[in-house]
């Protein structure tokens, strides 16, 4: 069965801390995405990537950055969280052209 | 900005009845069309897709698309109280964005028994 595996489902970390959120995809996929999900907002494209080593800004990139050294995984960072960064990241990745994503599970983030 | 929207619900309907699901989009090129279903708590889960006008049926469910009037629909059939999730519309976007999905906030769907 295809996957796309968040390393984490929960984690709480303090204001100020860097935060590394790691997704791996087991499906030969080019394209990854990460978005952030907020009741009420729906989902904001935060960042998203074509290819290794290529990435692009999404609707709200601010206070973040990634990373894409291998196909298969894409992390995003958050250089110093802060609490309105508290949020459920979600992973997404699928095959470039006309395809639907695969999401994760998720990684439910409280910034204290 | 590519809009993309829903009816904001909550869609409220008993077991066995049709649930109507409905979206319309900005983009008037836009190509393929998307239908997830996120139970509460869960990820997104892709149920549908559609990518010419007229229905695309799948069990009970029936994905309509009218690209002249920019408009998507999701039907549920004989609903179940475990369709009960919001269901979230997506619609690929052109050009330098093919590939990337833009999501309508979604509609919150609960089956009661």
């Amino acid at each position: 069965d295809v996957k796309v595996t968040q390393s984490s489902r929960y984690l709480v970390k303090r204001t100020g801390e860097k935060v590394f959120l790691e997704c791996v995809q087991d499906m030969d996929h080019e394209n990854m995405f990460w978005y952030r999900q907020d009741p009420g907002l729906g989902l904001r494209l935060i960042y998203f990537s074509y290819d290794v080593k290529m990435k692009e800004k999404g609707d709200i990139p601010e206070g973040y950055s990634v990373s894409r050294e291998k196909k298969e995984r894409f992390s995003l960072i958050l250089e110093s969280a802060s609490t309105n960064q508290t949020s459920m990241y979600l992973c997404a990745s699928s095959f470039m052209g006309n395809y639907g994503y695969t999401f994760g599970s998720g990684t439910r983030l409280t910034v204290v | 900005q590519k809009e993309v929207e829903q009816n904001s619900g909550p869609l409220s309907v008993p077991e066995g009845a049709i649930a109507s699901l409905n979206c319309t989009y900005s983009d008037r090129g836009s190509q393929s069309f998307f239908w997830y279903r996120q139970y509460s708590g869960k990820s997104p889960e892709l149920i549908m897709s559609i990518y010419s006008n007229g229905d695309k049926e799948d069990g009970r469910f029936t994905a309509q698309l009218n690209k002249a009037s920019q408009y998507v629909s999701l039907l549920i059939r004989d609903s179940q109280p475990s369709d009960s999730a919001t269901y979230l519309c997506a619609v690929r976007g052109r050009g330098s964005t093919l590939g990337r999905l833009y999501f309508g906030r979604g509609t919150q769907l609960t089956v009661w028994p």
